[in-house]
């Protein structure tokens, strides 16, 4: 059973103070790494999709990295509006079945002005 | 995320009455899938839907749920005598194909 775990679950951020969130993941196959923001009361927001160990992706503060069992979401330099909840989520590859993401329970980011 | 749309946002129920959750998918995508958030719990998927066929619906529940993706109209989930342990957010997402899903806003279903 594919299996995703986050870390911290909570983290409380000094606006400028860089950090990293850990995803930690277990499929047997990876076909994709995802990281979603959700704000309160709203839909995961799609941020990134990692295929393969080595790869990196950035976007504006955030920066996302896969190892073969582990993920990383680097936040450098956060505002208070990147205060949010991230969620991790793998698919694994499954002949047919490429499709099923499973979550995280995510880490909840406070940024502090 | 924006062009997945659900309603309603919010659904309040009694014990025993029926909830009917909508998503129209980005135009143009052809696969939607449904993943249910329960409080304290991560997001775990449902049903995988394409237009007219259930895919795969290992994560629904054996009774009281159903979902369909007719020819023409939004995808809707439908539960049956809602019970209190129904109470979450019901999040649709969409793909053009078996890849990355972008999820609408949900539907927060609350049984009374």
């Amino acid at each position: 059973e594919d299996q995703v775990t986050q870390s911290p679950e909570a983290l409380r951020l000094q606006e400028g103070e860089s950090s990293s969130l850990n995803c930690s993941y277990t499929v047997s196959g990876l076909r994709g790494l995802f990281w979603y923001r959700q704000d309160p009361g709203k839909g995961p927001e799609f941020l990134f999709t990692l295929y393969s160990a080595g790869e990196e992706k950035e976007k504006e503060r955030l920066k996302a990295t896969l190892t073969k069992k582990e993920s990383f979401l680097h936040i450098t330099a956060p505002k208070p509006e990147d205060s949010a909840t991230y969620l991790c989520a793998v698919q694994a590859r499954r002949g047919g079945s490429n499709y099923k993401l499973t979550f995280g329970k995510g880490t909840l980011l406070t940024v502090n002005p | 995320n924006a062009g997945v749309m659900q309603n309603p946002r919010h659904l309040v129920r009694r014990r025993g009455q029926e909830a009917r959750l909508r998503c129209s998918p980005v135009k143009g995508h052809s696969h939607v899938y449904w993943y249910r958030q329960l409080p304290e719990e991560g997001l775990k998927f449902m049903v995988y839907l394409q237009k007219e066929n259930i895919i795969d619906e290992s994560g629904m529940p054996k009774e009281r749920f159903s979902a369909e993706f007719p020819k023409e109209g939004p995808s809707i989930l439908r539960i049956q005598q809602v019970v209190r342990g129904d109470s979450a957010a019901y999040f649709c997402a969409s793909s053009p194909r078996d890849e990355s899903a972008f999820f609408g806003q949900g539907t927060r279903l609350t049984v009374v």
